[in-house]
């Protein structure tokens, strides 16, 4: 079965520092992966995907599959991204996401 | 621009009690998802449905049904609330092919439900 593991529960850091978040997975196919935000008081959205290979809002993600990663980075953070950052798999042919727990960042003045 | 409603924000309700939780998009997705989002375990599938009448259970689906009678609307049932299931719920709905761009799950605002 496939994981999602964000091994940090809490990000803190100050504004125009470089912030990045982790992500690593366990799945023995060829996964799509995803990054999902949530601001406060507002919906979960996508900010951005893989296979896209952007940046949105200044966030890059670069998979590596010999670590098994999908590690988010911005290299000078904004108080506005402070929000909760899901990190999520999709296996192939499946429609299904698997959802990491969640790694809040706040960005201080 | 794809809208995914849910039927509450807050919702009280007893130990026991039959709750049903309502969801609709209108973008005429066929995927639609309920999970429960908890502190420290992220999101969890509860169920997922493909098609109208059609279903399929999630990681975590005791203590809970699914209806999907039409294809814009997505009901959540819980047969008889307990405290362990005070939690957010959030429904989500995307289009059936996999494939880039259209396998983007657009999100409910959720529904903070408190069972006593």
């Amino acid at each position: 079965a496939q994981r999602v593991t964000q091994p940090e529960k809490l990000l803190s850091v100050f504004k125009g520092a470089p912030v990045e978040l982790k992500c690593n997975y366990s799945y023995s196919g060829s996964p799509e992966l995803f990054w999902y935000v949530q601001y406060s008081r507002q919906r979960l959205q996508l900010l951005l995907r893989h296979i896209s290979r952007e940046s949105i809002k200044g966030f890059t993600a670069d998979l590596n599959k010999g670590e098994t990663s999908f590690h988010l980075k911005k290299p000078f953070a904004q108080e506005e991204d402070s929000a909760m950052y899901y990190c999520a798999l999709r296996r192939s042919n499946d429609y299904k996401l698997s959802f990491g727990a969640g790694t809040t960042v706040t960005v201080r003045a | 621009d794809v809208k995914v409603t849910q039927s509450s924000r807050y919702l009280v309700k007893r130990t026991g009690e039959k709750v049903f939780l309502e969801c609709v998009q209108d973008m005429d997705h066929e995927n639609m998802f309920w999970y429960r989002q908890d502190p420290g375990l992220g999101l969890r599938l509860i169920y997922f449905s493909y098609d109208v009448k059609m279903k399929e259970k999630g990681d975590i689906p005791e203590g809970y049904s699914v209806s999907r009678e039409k294809k814009e609307r997505f009901s959540l049932i819980l047969e008889s609330a307990s405290t362990n299931q005070t939690s957010m719920y959030l429904c989500a709905s995307s289009l059936s092919q996999a494939g880039v761009g259209t396998d983007t799950q657009y999100f409910g605002p959720g529904t903070r439900l408190t069972v006593l």
